[in-house]
């Protein structure tokens, strides 16, 4: 079966510039999140779906960001404009159940380099 | 205060020494607990959940202290392959949905 897709998985931009990071969810999950990684903060959560309704954004960090579900297979996480501070790597992640209290299943993530 | 606080380590140890890493949560509302496993550059992946009355799984196991609101990882005859960092994690209903990401325990088994 296949896991959490994420496109692409390194994205190296300059400041000012639109980026768009992309998820597919396992097939069957209600559940997506979106986190952020840094050494320096650890892995926090931005926005969190549960059956496509966005249920709490309260960790996007500025209205730069933004977050879509338009159907059960598909998320993406905008951010514009980047600014190098952004650079981080972006995970995508699943889970079964509604709620975020089950296993989530993490994709391979998004590297993104802000120049 | 973070929600969820770890030792980052980094812990290195010999093959087949036993290493024990703790994590505390501040929320005593917390009702969902696991460890994950990151290798480096790759994604978070579960290692086990941490169930009331312990559980084993291998040579790993978790306990789970709800007085004193920490949480415990327990790894024997480590393996180079151990080496990894361990991101404990907690969740509850009061928070609705998400799930509280330690920093991680970063762990190095040499030769």
């Amino acid at each position: 079966d296949a896991g959490v897709i994420q496109s692409p998985r390194h994205e190296v931009t300059e400041m000012g510039q639109e980026v768009t990071l992309r998820c597919k969810p396992i097939s069957g999950h209600n559940s997506l999140f979106w986190y952020r990684q840094t050494m320096m903060r650890g892995l926090e959560l931005l926005i969190y779906f549960n059956n496509n309704v966005p249920i709490d954004d309260s960790g996007m960090p500025e209205d730069r960001f933004s977050a879509k579900m338009p159907n059960a297979s598909f998320s993406t996480l905008k951010i514009q404009p980047s600014e190098p501070r952004d650079s981080a790597v972006y995970f995508c992640a699943s889970s079964l159940e509604a709620g975020g209290l089950e296993t989530q299943y993490f994709g391979p993530g998004t590297r993104l380099l802000v120049l | 205060r973070k929600e969820v606080e770890q030792d980052p380590g980094p812990f290195n140890v010999p093959e087949g020494a036993t290493v024990a890493f703790n994590c505390t949560y501040s929320n005593s509302a917390s009702q969902s607990f696991f460890w994950y496993r990151q290798d480096c550059r790759k994604e978070p992946k579960l290692l086990m959940s941490v169930y009331s009355s312990g559980n084993e799984d291998g040579r790993f196991t978790a306990q789970l202290n709800r007085a004193s609101q920490y949480i415990s990882l327990l790894i024997r005859d480590s393996k180079l392959s151990d080496s990894a960092t361990y991101l404990c994690v907690v969740g509850n209903s009061n928070s609705g949905y998400a799930l509280n990401f330690g920093k991680g325990t970063s762990l190095l088994v040499t030769p």
